[in-house]
């Protein structure tokens, strides 16, 4: 079975200081999507990132960036000249999407502190 | 605007009342989910559906339901709802293809029941 592992619990960053949130996962899969969504408090749960697994080019929104590696099964977020409003809680996702199993497979999720 | 709606916001009910949790989503996706979110924050699957008259549990065991008689309908049911029924419960939805693999979210119900 998929599992999805976050080790912090929560981080604190300085305000526009670069944080890195990590999460590493299990699969026997070779094809498949991995997902940093972000729930700030009281708000909607919002994709952040995404990046599928057969892409070997790591994925970049804007000041958010992902450094993947597949051999390893890692996926951590990093997070770039941080703001306020990035406070919230960072989830890390699995998602197998064929063979007729689309189950979303969540970290246990780390907290975000930005400090001005 | 396509998107996925969860009513009510807050809900705060008596011990052995029935209560539904309405999700709904505009967007036409086939994939539906209810996830419980407990104070930790850690999110549980409790149930899913693939489609209409599709329904399965989760991973976490739950006494709700749920039906799917409508692709846009996902309402999830207490028939007698107790004290640790009280969390977040978060809808989502999905359509996985080529381009769109993510699963959006409502904005959740926070349950208290007293």
């Amino acid at each position: 079975a998929q599992t999805v592992t976050q080790s912090q619990p929560e981080m604190s960053v300085q305000e526009a200081e670069t944080v890195t949130l990590s999460c590493t996962y299990d699969t026997s899969e070779s094809d498949y999507y991995l997902f940093w969504y972000k729930q700030p408090p009281s708000r909607q749960m919002i994709l952040v990132i995404r990046q599928e697994a057969y892409k070997q080019q790591n994925a970049t929104e804007n000041r958010f960036s992902v450094n993947f590696q597949k051999a390893a099964k890692s996926f951590s977020l990093k997070i770039s000249d941080s703001q306020l409003g990035d406070a919230a809680m960072y989830f890390c996702a699995y998602h197998h999407g064929t063979s007729g199993t689309y189950k979303y497979i969540f970290g246990t999720g780390t907290r975000l502190k930005v400090l001005a | 605007e396509a998107d996925i709606y969860q009513t009510p916001r807050y809900l705060v009910i008596g011990t052995g009342k029935k209560i539904t949790l309405e999700c709904s989503q505009t967007m036409g996706h086939d994939k539906m989910y209810w996830y419980q979110q407990d104070p930790g924050m850690e999110l549980h699957l409790i149930h899913y559906s693939y489609g209409v008259n599709s329904t399965e549990k989760g991973d976490l065991s739950s006494e709700s339901t749920v039906s799917r008689i409508r692709t846009e309908h996902f309402p999830l049911t207490l028939e007698s709802a107790r004290p640790s029924h009280t969390s977040q419960y978060l809808c989502a939805s999905s359509d996985v293809g080529a381009a769109n693999t993510e699963a959006f979210f409502g904005q959740g119900t926070r349950l208290t029941v007293v």
